[in-house]
């Protein structure tokens, strides 16, 4: 299973720009990087997956360099209700994509 | 679209009661299901993985006797937790795949409490 190694925590203020980096040294060939947001006591919600190079939709970004052995979640003018743990998770098929790491703890301040 | 229920949201029992959660998807058909365990402050840890029509492929360390996963049907896997005692508190979080796509789409969990 690819491991991957988040920051902690990050602290950030409303209208900033943050891009939380996840390092997946061993990620394998057939591995997908995805990337989820966890309110406090709810489940993760699906933020952005790619594969290479960059990826993005109304939410965020994704780049992903040439080596995929890290990824840059970038979220764009974040606010308050970004505030919220992140996980990135790496995997291809086959359910290898099950281990979540500690994810990134994102504080978002006024 | 792809949207998973967990029913309860919340429950509190007894020790040594059983509780049984239940994950759907509402619509669309998942053919393997994920069942999480998430203490405070921690990241999700797998405890099983359920595919429709078979057993159930547990992690290690997970009891398969006091978690009880079914997978009946395509939209619907439950997990019963056995002879519940106060370390089983925690919040249960359910997710969806179908086929080999990557993704996954989590439930919104179960608060288990027992006292």
């Amino acid at each position: 299973l690819a491991k991957t190694t988040q920051p902690i925590s990050m602290d950030s203020y409303e209208g900033q720009e943050v891009n939380i980096t996840c390092s997946h040294n061993n990620i394998a060939t057939n591995d997908y990087i995805t990337w989820y947001q966890q309110f406090p006591s709810q489940g993760p919600r699906f933020i952005i997956q790619g594969y290479k190079t960059k990826v993005t939709n109304e939410v965020a970004s994704l780049f992903i360099p040439a080596d995929r052995k890290s990824s840059t979640l970038s979220l764009p003018r974040v606010s308050l209700s970004d505030t919220a743990v992140y996980y990135c998770l790496v995997g291809g098929n086959a359910g290898n994509m099950l281990t979540f790491g500690g994810g990134t703890r994102l504080m978002v301040k006024p | 679209g792809a949207v998973v229920s967990q029913h309860p949201s919340w429950v509190i029992c007894k020790s040594g009661t059983s509780v049984k959660i239940e994950c759907r998807s509402l619509d669309f058909q998942a053919t393997t299901m994920f069942w999480y365990r998430q203490f405070p402050k921690q990241s999700l840890m797998l405890m099983a993985t359920s595919n429709e029509g078979s057993k159930a492929t547990y992690e290690q360390g997970v009891e398969k006797d006091k978690f009880l996963i079914n997978h009946a049907s395509l939209t619907l896997s439950t997990l019963t937790v056995t002879s519940a005692h106060p370390e089983d508190s925690s919040f249960y979080i359910c997710s969806a795949r179908v086929g080999s796509l990557e993704e996954q789409y989590f439930g919104p969990g179960t608060r288990l409490t027992v006292t």
